[in-house]
């Protein structure tokens, strides 16, 4: 199984708003991150978690702030965010094994800010 | 630093032509090399990888070859099908993932 799973799929959300994503994966990775895709572009990294700890912080404004409470989750909490925050959110996770650190993506969260 | 360069798209065939993908990429060291697709509205999936020098990768009638002394690893399958359409990103992992700007395929019918 290879299977990153993200609630919800979708979500629109006003400026004033508190909202948060969710990214599960069940393949006993060790690594998980946050990416944040606009339309046409590849997606850039936000965050990195690695054995449950932030490993990574791409400068990304304190509107949207991370947690891991398990090593199967990753959530992302979003706090007065601008309309310019639209986008794909895309979660990923890894192995951390030593190995090739493939990492696999799940379907995405279209964040919509009105 | 290291760096992912992919053709420009979009990419248009008639179905059942010959796909050419071309990646090339700058790293110092030997990164694993990787195909990511993304069908429209969707998230990312993995299509092939290579870890090695010489190595090829394959997956639903994809192929992909891990070519050192041209630093290549371009993108090819033999006959598409209209579904084969979406983005195609080549990318590397050195410490981090670093993508092409990506690639978009338009398979006509």
């Amino acid at each position: 199984d290879t299977e990153v799973t993200q609630t919800p799929k979708h979500l629109v959300m006003g400026m004033t708003n508190k909202k948060s994503l969710k990214c599960e994966q069940h393949m006993g990775h060790r690594a998980m991150y946050w990416y944040k895709q606009k339309a046409k572009k590849p997606p850039e990294l936000m965050f990195v978690y690695s054995y449950e700890k932030l490993s990574i912080n791409e400068s990304v404004p304190s509107r949207f702030s991370p947690e891991c409470p398990n090593s199967s989750l990753l959530n992302l909490h979003l706090h007065a965010l601008q309309p310019e925050d639209s986008a794909l959110y895309l979660c990923a996770s890894s192995p951390l094994s030593g190995g090739v650190e493939t990492q696999y993506f799940g379907p995405g969260t279209r964040l919509l800010v009105l | 630093g290291n760096s992912v360069t992919q053709m420009e798209g979009p990419v248009t065939l008639s179905e059942e032509a010959f796909l050419t993908i071309n990646c090339t990429y700058t790293a110092t060291g030997y990164p694993s090399l990787f195909w990511y697709v993304q069908y429209p509205g969707e998230g990312l999936q993995l299509l092939l990888k290579a870890t090695k020098a010489d190595d090829k990768g394959s997956n639903k009638g994809f192929e992909a070859t891990y070519r050192k002394e041209t630093t290549s690893f371009h993108l090819e399958k033999g006959s598409v099908q209209v579904s084969d359409s979406a983005v195609y990103f080549c990318a590397l992992i050195d410490d981090k993932i670093i993508f092409g700007k990506g690639t978009r395929l338009h398979i006509l019918p």
